[in-house]
């Protein structure tokens, strides 16, 4: 069974640009998460993407949106790019319709903003 | 909100030896999940054992296992007959239930190293 997927793997924008970050979740997972893990914060909620909805989002700006698609695809992205924004963003899906809560992550997407 | 605290930023033990991670958490929710994670130097996270607070039964996980005390809100993990292979930055996460899994809430993280 594939697990969760992330592309791409490393990201280099310029400061103003936007990013767009891209995750594949294990087959059957209806909700994808997305979290920011940056050097001196630790991991941190962005968003939570179930049927295609927003449920929740973290204490990040506006310019951090995404969307998840009809095949549970989710797309994140960050606009106005700050040099802070370099991080590592994680995607992870679970499957908390089927009673099963734990949420397994994929690879990472490295974003580094100069 | 939650909080998560991990006070042990970086342990180190000798290989085949027991070691023990510590976690606190703080929350005024009743129902609600709580999970370690591994990350090793590849950055893949990794589930390595949940536990559900409305259960009184430690979880285990081969050699892994929690000591899940709920009115003190601790959750520490055990590993025991470390392997070389566990040497990675280890998470302790929390996630309430409130029409759904939420995101999760981790601490800050403690790095383990297994000396051969």
């Amino acid at each position: 069974e594939a697990g969760v997927t992330q592309s791409p793997t490393h990201l280099i924008k310029t400061r103003g640009q936007q990013a767009t970050l891209r995750c594949s979740p294990i087959s059957g997972h209806t909700s994808v998460y997305w979290y920011q893990q940056a050097l001196g914060l630790g991991l941190q909620f962005l968003l939570w993407y179930d049927e295609g909805e927003e449920r929740n989002r973290g204490n990040f700006p506006p310019r951090f949106s995404g969307r998840q698609f009809p095949n549970y695809s989710s797309e994140l992205n960050v606009n106005a790019l700050e040099l802070e924004d370099s991080a590592l963003y994680l995607c992870a899906s679970s499957d908390w319709r089927g009673g099963h809560n734990e949420q397994f992550f994929g690879p990472g997407t490295r974003l580094t903003v100069l | 909100a939650q909080t998560v605290t991990q006070s042990q930023p970086e342990m180190s033990v000798q290989e085949a030896e027991t070691v023990t991670l510590s976690c606190t958490y703080d929350t005024s929710e009743s129902n609600y999940y709580l999970f370690w994670y591994k990350q090793p130097p590849s950055r893949q996270m990794i589930l390595v054992i949940r536990q559900e607070a409305y259960k009184q039964q430690n979880a285990t996980e081969n050699r892994f296992s929690v000591n899940f005390q709920k009115a003190a809100k601790s959750f520490s993990l055990k590993i025991s007959d470390s392997q070389l292979g566990d040497t990675a930055m280890y998470f302790c996460a929390f996630m309430k239930l409130k029409g759904g899994a939420d995101g999760l809430t981790f601490g800050k993280g403690t790095h383990l190293i297994i000396q051969p």
